[in-house]
């Protein structure tokens, strides 16, 4: 049971290029949630989604875009990267579906992607 | 929209000792959770204590304490016999139905 897993690592990115953060649980958790952690300003929530197929905008949607491609992965796309988006970023998951994840379930966080734009 | 403010960025405490970790929070909902996360220098976030605002005793768990006033609308953390494993970032969070918010996170340090 590996919990929740993300891929890269590390990236570092030229400003204009795109890419693909990958998450995936194996807790048959229902909702899935992007945040990014930058100094000072702790977690900031990106997209969630609150079941499979189905995705919302978080605090600081701009720039991203997300796809829950079944019940174990939700991905977070950068079309055109930016400096501003350099920060790590975190999947986690919640058993409880919806908003209800955030209310009642522990989340259950990734290890984190740190992601460096130039 | 409702902020969870951390007033401490860091705090130091000897291993073995007590030390409170402050936060506060605004918000206009009555019903909503309060959280404890700890980051060890490995980044995973992992949850400490948790806190229903509609429960008026406060929740423990193990060495971890909080003091929850509502009505201040404080929530502080209180690590007793501090471990050097308790060295981390610590963050308050806030859950409603609607919104989630993380404080900035306040950095310990245990002293041996």
């Amino acid at each position: 049971n590996a919990g929740v897993t993300q891929t890269p690592k590390f990236q570092v990115l030229k400003t204009g290029q795109s890419m693909t953060l990958q998450c995936a649980q194996d807790m048959n958790h229902n909702s899935m949630y992007w945040y990014r952690q930058d100094p000072g300003m702790g977690l900031r929530l990106i997209y969630y989604s609150a079941s499979e197929g189905t995705t919302d905008k978080g605090e600081v949607p701009n720039g991203y875009n997300v796809s829950r491609l079944n019940k174990r992965e939700f991905s977070l796309r950068l079309e055109s990267a930016a400096p501003s988006q350099t920060s790590v970023y975190f999947c986690a998951s919640s058993q409880f579906p919806g908003l209800a994840g955030f209310y009642l379930g522990e989340q259950y966080f990734g290890p984190g992607t740190r992601l460096t734009v130039t | 929209a409702q902020t969870v403010t951390q007033s401490q960025p860091e705090m130091s405490v000897q291993e073995a000792e007590t030390v409170t970790l402050s936060c506060t929070y605004d918000t206009s909902e009555s019903d909503y959770y309060l959280f404890w996360y700890k980051q060890p220098p490995s980044r995973q976030m992992i949850l400490v204590i948790r806190q229903e605002a509609y429960k008026q005793q406060n929740a423990t768990e193990n060495r971890f304490s909080v003091n929850f006033q509502k009505a201040a609308k404080s929530f502080s953390l209180k690590i007793s016999d501090s471990q050097l494993g308790d060295a981390a970032m610590y963050f308050c969070a806030y859950r409603s139905l609607n919104d989630m918010r993380f404080g900035a996170g306040t950095r310990l340090t245990v002293k041996p």
